[in-house]
């Protein structure tokens, strides 16, 4: 069974970037999309952008450039960096496996990132 | 731009059945959506795959009591037999080239 983690900082000053990782266990990530989503307290879910095997990635245009993420496939690992963060990051970030074309199928459990000074 | 829109709260009594909606905006009606269940401070749960044609693929383990149909640009989760951890926040999502979209989220409340 896929399993996914996620590590980094809670807590990211404003202007500062987030940084985050997601480790994949009971599957290489030398296959399919892998995606992170966002979730504001209290909000919706939110979809920040995924990376294909080969390394090609796609961002929701709202982010403004501001989300890159990247594959480490010695450590079966993937990583988002999120830079020029205010309050309105603020959120739950969650990394996730996308089956075949689309649909995240294996989520982690998630982890809470406040931007505050 | 696609848009998936949902209802942001429904309720049920326990035992009984409710079928939440997932409306694909009408450029898009022949898209695929999947159905993400989220308990209480718990993350989002993948439940199953919904074709347009109302043809669905569940995740091992989802019990029968989850099903999904299609109506046109409508997409539906009905679960029956409402049970108290039915209770949750449901999301649809569906993706293409380049992008993935997620629905606003419908809230159910299990009376």
């Amino acid at each position: 069974q896929v399993q996914l983690q996620e590590s980094g900082p809670g807590l990211v000053k404003p202007s500062e970037t987030l940084s985050l990782t997601c480790t994949v266990s009971g599957g290489s990530i030398t296959t399919n999309y892998w995606s992170w989503i966002r979730q504001p307290p209290g909000k919706g879910l939110e979809w920040i952008g995924y990376i294909y095997y080969s390394g090609s990635a796609n961002y929701n245009p709202s982010l403004k450039s501001r989300a890159t993420i990247s594959l480490d496939t010695s450590k079966n690992q993937f990583s988002l960096r999120l830079s020029s963060v205010t309050a309105a990051d603020t959120a739950a970030y969650y990394c996730a496996r996308d089956y075949g074309t689309g649909w995240s199928d294996y989520w982690g459990q998630g982890t809470l990132v406040t931007v505050s000074s | 731009q696609l848009v998936l829109t949902q209802s942001p709260s429904a309720s049920a009594s326990l035992g009984a059945s409710v079928k939440l909606t997932c409306t694909v905006d009408s450029g898009h009606s022949t898209y695929a959506i999947a159905w993400h269940q989220q308990q209480p401070e718990k993350g989002p749960r993948f439940l199953m795959k919904l074709n347009s044609d109302g043809s669905h693929i569940k995740r091992d383990g989802i019990p029968d009591r989850f099903s999904g149909s299609s109506s046109g640009a409508e997409r539906y989760l009905t679960i029956s037999s409402l049970q108290s951890e039915d209770e949750a926040d449901y999301y649809c999502q569906t993706w293409g080239t380049g992008f993935r979209v997620f629905g606003g989220g419908t809230k159910l409340t299990v009376l």
